[in-house]
């Protein structure tokens, strides 16, 4: 089955302690991106890659590192965690085709707390 | 800077009933990508049907189809037909896919209540 996985989905952690959301797809897309959803703010950008060590930022990049060294893989890294990045994570892929948009990909989200 | 506005936080719609949700955008772009996204309570982001601005003709999948107007800047989806499962956060989003990002600017979105 065709799938983009993230872990973990709920995670409670405090301020300063280094955490990292895994994600992983299995439909050898070239294209992964991270976003953040929040109420009234709506889905963010928070970086993307376009391939392997091919890694730039988003929108709201502050406090947060990627890493793209396998295709499957892009793993969100909050070195240093604060309440403010307190919101729900998602994932996304999306075969890279010329110039035309693809549908993107969805993991099922993780929602992380920082206390 | 691109902007898409949903301007229905919340809708409801009885069962087998047809509904339309609103979405309007900004762009200066000539060519670019429509999305409609569904949001389960489940969470996980899903497609719902795509509209690529060139093509005059409006998309259709299934029970859902949009309505473009390109020169307004409109990209209403209709739902006909209503199901429970179509309950769900609809986002409307946007891409000009400058440089190959598959970055979409999105809505807000509106929250579907289908009703038995």
């Amino acid at each position: 089955e065709a799938q983009v996985t993230q872990n973990p989905r709920y995670l409670i952690t405090v301020t300063g302690k280094k955490l990292t959301v895994t994600c992983s797809q299995n439909m050898n897309h070239e294209y992964m991106s991270w976003y953040r959803q929040d109420p009234g703010l709506g889905l963010r950008q928070i970086y993307y890659s376009m391939n392997v060590e091919v890694t730039d930022k988003g929108d709201v990049p502050e406090g947060y590192k990627v890493s793209r060294k396998e295709k499957r893989n892009f793993p969100l890294i909050l070195e240093s965690p604060s309440p403010n990045q307190t919101s729900l994570y998602f994932c996304a892929s999306s075969l890279l085709a010329g110039g035309t948009a693809g549908e993107l990909f969805f993991g099922e989200g993780s929602r992380l707390t920082v206390l | 800077a691109q902007t898409v506005t949903q301007s229905q936080p919340e809708m409801s719609v009885q069962e087998a009933e047809t509904v339309t949700l609103s979405c309007t955008y900004d762009t200066s772009e000539s060519n670019y990508y429509l999305f409609w996204y569904k949001q389960p309570p489940s969470r996980q982001m899903i497609l719902v049907i795509r509209q690529e601005a060139y093509k005059q003709q409006n998309a259709t999948e299934n029970r859902f189809s949009v309505n473009f107007q390109k020169a307004a800047k409109s990209f209403s989806l209709k739902i006909s037909d209503s199901q429970l499962g179509d309950t769900a956060m609809y986002f409307c989003a946007f891409s000009d896919n400058a440089g190959n990002n598959r970055k979409l600017i999105w809505g807000l979105g509106t929250s579907l209540a289908v009703n038995p």
